[in-house]
């Protein structure tokens, strides 16, 4: 069965500062891998996603991503975070066709000033 | 701009009420779920449907059913509320492979 971790349930960063949310995954095919944020009181909104090729994604709002098949994992990352980042970071895996997409617990993510 | 529309933000509800959440998309995707969101468990699938009138089980269907008579629309229902339902409820659509899911804003549903 497939699974997601994302093993830090609340991460603070200062603004300006790096970011890097941990996702490991767990997936007997190749891999479909996705990351979401979700601001407060807001729906799942897409940052990127990874089918094949170039193991380093780029995203929306100055996110990335690298898939390591070695270490089953698909970290999300930004060079400097914007108050605005403030919110909670899903990652997902699913198969071919996003027939059953399965959600990691998130990730909170708090900035301060 | 795919839309995604849940018909209520907000609902209380008494227990042992039957309780309908609708989903209504604009973009003719062929499939459409619905996950609940609580702290802690991340989102966990509930039922989807990959056609019209046709549905499969998720993770936790326990307590729930859903219906899907037309293409844009897909409704979750609880038989009889229970006070462990109460959560976040999150539909969502995608149109095939190799795409990405689309999400409603969700319905925070509270059962008293």
């Amino acid at each position: 069965a497939q699974s997601v971790t994302q093993p830090d349930i609340h991460i603070t960063v200062s603004e300006g500062a790096s970011l890097e949310l941990r996702c490991n995954y767990s997936y007997g095919a190749t891999p479909y891998l996705f990351w979401y944020v979700q601001s407060p009181g807001q729906g799942l909104q897409l940052l990127l996603k990874y089918f094949s090729g170039d193991t380093l994604v780029q995203g929306i709002k100055g996110f990335e991503a690298e898939f390591k098949r070695s270490q089953s994992s698909f970290n999300l990352r930004k060079p400097s975070v914007h108050w605005s980042d403030a919110a909670e970071y899903f990652c997902a895996v699913g198969p071919f066709g996003n027939e059953k997409l399965t959600f990691g617990t998130g990730t909170r993510l708090t900035i301060i000033p | 701009d795919v839309k995604v529309t849940q018909s209520s933000r907000y609902l209380v509800k008494r227990t042992g009420e039957k309780v309908f959440l609708e989903c209504v998309q604009d973009m003719d995707h062929e499939n459409m779920f619905w996950y609940r969101q609580d702290p802690g468990l991340g989102l966990r699938l509930i039922y989807f449907s990959y056609d019209v009138k046709m549905k499969e089980k998720g993770d936790i269907p326990e307590g729930y059913s859903v219906s899907r008579e037309k293409k844009e629309r897909f409704s979750l229902i609880l038989e009889s509320a229970s006070t462990n339902q109460t959560s976040m409820y999150l539909c969502a659509t995608l149109s095939g492979v190799n795409t990405e899911a689309f999400f409603g804003q969700g319905t925070r549903l509270t059962v008293v």
